[in-house]
């Protein structure tokens, strides 16, 4: 099978842009989490979406947004972009339905914020 | 609060030698705890995962113990290799803020020394 893959690999954007990050997880798979990877604050959650719907959520503000589709494909939104937001974006996918289950990881994307 | 200690940050060995990372979780309730190696310019990959209803698990060359009493949980590597030389995360699955979250780790570098 394939793995999660992420697109774009790199991305580089301004302050005050909004972009867009997408994950194709791995096929069968139905829950999707996205990640925020940096030096200094190391991996942190995000969100994960479950048949369509946002089923949790971590501690980042609104600007941050997400989104399934019908076949378990996702997308990530990050508006009015921030020096801060640079990182590596990390999608993940998991084969259980039921929460707790292991989570397979994409290469992510490295946004760059200037 | 959700919160995974690791330690050490750093861990050099010598070719062959054991290495061994540790991990303190603050949710009693946590169930389910996983290892990731993550490679430079790669994202996270699971080498290998345990919950919480067993004490150990084993997969050739890498072992994880858990104990529940005391609220952690150990990655052990025998017979390292210069292959295993990378970024290692724990990870314990946990309800935080109305939410179910994996939380990571800071990591650990592995470097391991021909």
């Amino acid at each position: 099978k394939a793995g999660v893959t992420q697109t774009p690999r790199y991305l580089i954007k301004t302050r005050g842009q909004q972009v867009t990050l997408s994950c194709s997880p791995i096929s069968g798979h139905r829950s999707v989490s996205w990640y925020q990877q940096t030096p200094g604050q190391g991996l942190q959650f995000l969100f994960e979406y479950f048949s369509e719907t946002q089923r949790n959520k971590g501690n980042f503000p609104g600007r941050f947004s997400g989104r399934q589709f019908s076949n378990s494909r996702s997308e990530m939104n990050v508006s009015t972009l921030e020096l801060g937001d640079s990182a590596l974006y990390l999608c993940a996918s998991s084969p259980s339905d039921s929460l707790g289950g292991e989570q397979y990881f994409g290469p992510g994307t490295r946004l760059t914020v200037t | 609060g959700e919160n995974v200690e690791q330690h050490p940050s750093t861990l050099s060995v010598q070719e062959g030698d054991s290495a061994v990372i540790k991990c303190t979780y603050s949710d009693s309730a946590s169930n389910y705890f996983p290892w990731y190696k993550q490679e430079l310019g790669k994202g996270p990959q699971l080498i290998i995962d345990i919950r919480s209803n067993v004490g150990e698990k084993k997969d050739q060359r890498i072992a994880v113990t858990l104990n529940k009493t005391a609220k952690h949980f150990s990655l052990h590597i025998t017979e390292t290799q210069p292959e295993d030389s990378a970024v290692y995360f724990c990870a314990a699955f946990m309800f935080s803020g109305g939410y179910n979250k994996l939380i990571f780790g800071a990591g650990t570098r592995l470097a391991v020394h021909p």
